[in-house]
């Protein structure tokens, strides 16, 4: 089945540092990525979907110069946090997507920022 | 707009009980609709979708889900639980006729009683 990769798994960091995080489609070429944040006990919330050769579309209140998106090959999305700071922690999950009915999840990164 | 309504954050049952995990959806559109599970510090793993086809959907680890448009359910259930089911459910939504975005729900956590 399609694999997503996501690297690393945890980070901790100093405020005021960047971290970036990257996602990866093993097995298949993803035209569409999609970068979700989980707060602890909470659902997934939708940050911003990343298509190959495009800007990033973020969704409203997700900061676009503090959740840097790239996504230069249709088997690589980033996601860059700049000057992190402690409220920026969180579980950072992406996915891929592979038809209108189906998004393969990464297994997640931990970001703490001390 | 979308949204999914999760009913319980958190559901236990006794081992070898009937799993009921509660889901209402709202869409404008027809739906696809989603369970996916998630474990401790994981990502998502994808349980079973449904996509216009069936209005009863089998998924993975001997759970199902039925889709009911007059009650604009999608509640999923299995027959026996496992202690191994343990875990996170996300209830989700999309509308493919849009775009590729999925709405998750809340989340229930499910606890196993021995």
């Amino acid at each position: 089945g399609a694999v997503v990769s996501q690297h690393p798994s945890r980070v901790i960091c100093k405020s005021g540092t960047s971290v970036k995080i990257e996602c990866r489609s093993l097995d298949f070429q993803a035209t569409t990525m999609f970068w979700y944040r989980q707060f602890p006990k909470k659902s997934l919330m939708l940050m911003a979907t990343s298509n190959e050769g495009s800007k990033a579309t973020y969704e409203q209140g997700v900061e676009k110069d503090k959740f840097l998106i790239n996504h230069a090959s249709l088997t690589l999305s980033t996601l860059t946090v700049t000057s992190a700071h402690p409220e920026d922690s969180s579980f950072y999950i992406c996915s891929a997507s592979l038809s209108t009915d189906t998004q393969y999840f990464g297994p997640g990164t931990r970001l703490t920022v001390l | 707009a979308q949204s999914v309504t999760q009913l319980g954050s958190h559901v236990s049952v006794s081992e070898g009980a009937l799993v009921l995990l509660r889901c209402n959806y709202s869409s404008s559109v027809p739906p696809y609709l989603f369970w996916y599970v998630q474990y401790p510090n994981q990502g998502l793993q994808l349980l079973l979708k449904y996509t216009s086809a069936a209005t009863l959907v089998k998924g993975i680890n001997g759970f199902e889900a039925e889709f009911k448009k007059s009650e604009t359910s999608f509640h999923l259930t299995k027959p026996s639980a496992h202690m191994s089911d343990a875990a996170e459910y996300f209830c989700a939504v999309s509308s493919p006729a849009r775009d590729d975005k999925i709405i998750f729900g809340k989340g229930t956590r499910l606890h196993i009683l021995p």
